[in-house]
């Protein structure tokens, strides 16, 4: 049984440019939810999404968004990237709010 | 959402039984107490939760004494491999509250 998924594992991006960060979820899951962990602090929720909609969103920009498909696997878009979203982007799945699992994370690096 | 105080970081030897304490005196009455682990560059990974009392399960115990304002997670006979990040959470797991970390508590162990 496969966990949770997620794609790229590291990519470095140009200030200014878009990203996609790709997650598929736990087999049996509908819920993900998207979190930003900077070096050396603890992960920071972005936004979770049930029934491809945006349930609940944390203290992000509008340049984070994000789109859930049929198959509950989702996307996490972030445009005109600025040296501060160097992070860890962690991607949750969870049966509504039951039984939350972490992927891997994909490592942002923005130069 | 219930605010949680943890210490910074901890040191223990290898075989030692740990134990790492959080505040939390807002705790609502629907509130769980969750802890997390995470490793470099992995995602948290769940331990235990309980919501009072005592919790025991095969990597750990979880202490919550009467009055919920405070939580003991106590992992017996460390390993290398517990030298990690431990989070605290506290939440009622509804669709209102999501998954909020602190900065967690660095705990390493020494041979």
């Amino acid at each position: 049984d496969a966990g949770v998924t997620q794609s790229p594992t590291h990519l470095i991006k140009t200030r200014g440019q878009q990203v996609t960060l790709r997650c598929s979820p736990k087999s049996g899951h509908d819920t993900v939810s998207w979190y930003q962990q900077a070096l050396g602090q603890g992960p920071q929720f972005i936004f979770q999404y049930y029934e491809e909609e945006e349930r609940q969103r944390g203290n992000f920009p509008d340049r984070f968004s994000g789109h859930q498909f049929p198959n509950y696997s989702s996307e996490l878009n972030v445009n005109a990237l600025l040296l501060g979203d160097s992070a860890l982007y962690l991607c949750a799945s969870s049966f509504g709010e039951v039984g939350y699992t972490f992927g891997s994370g994909t490592r942002l690096t923005v130069v | 959402l219930a605010k949680t105080t943890q210490p910074i970081s901890m040191d223990s030897y290898e075989g030692q039984e740990v134990n790492i304490t959080c505040s939390h005196n807002n705790i609502a009455t629907n509130d769980y107490i969750t802890w997390y682990q995470q490793f470099p560059s992995q995602g948290p990974r769940f331990i235990i939760q309980g919501y009072k009392t005592k919790v025991t399960n095969e990597v750990a115990s979880l202490f919550i004494p009467a009055d919920r304002k405070s939580s003991t997670l106590s992992l017996p006979r460390v390993s290398l491999s517990d030298t990690a990040v431990y989070y605290c959470l506290v939440g009622d797991g509804t669709g209102a509250n999501n998954l909020f970390f602190g900065t967690g508590t660095r705990l390493t162990v020494i041979p």
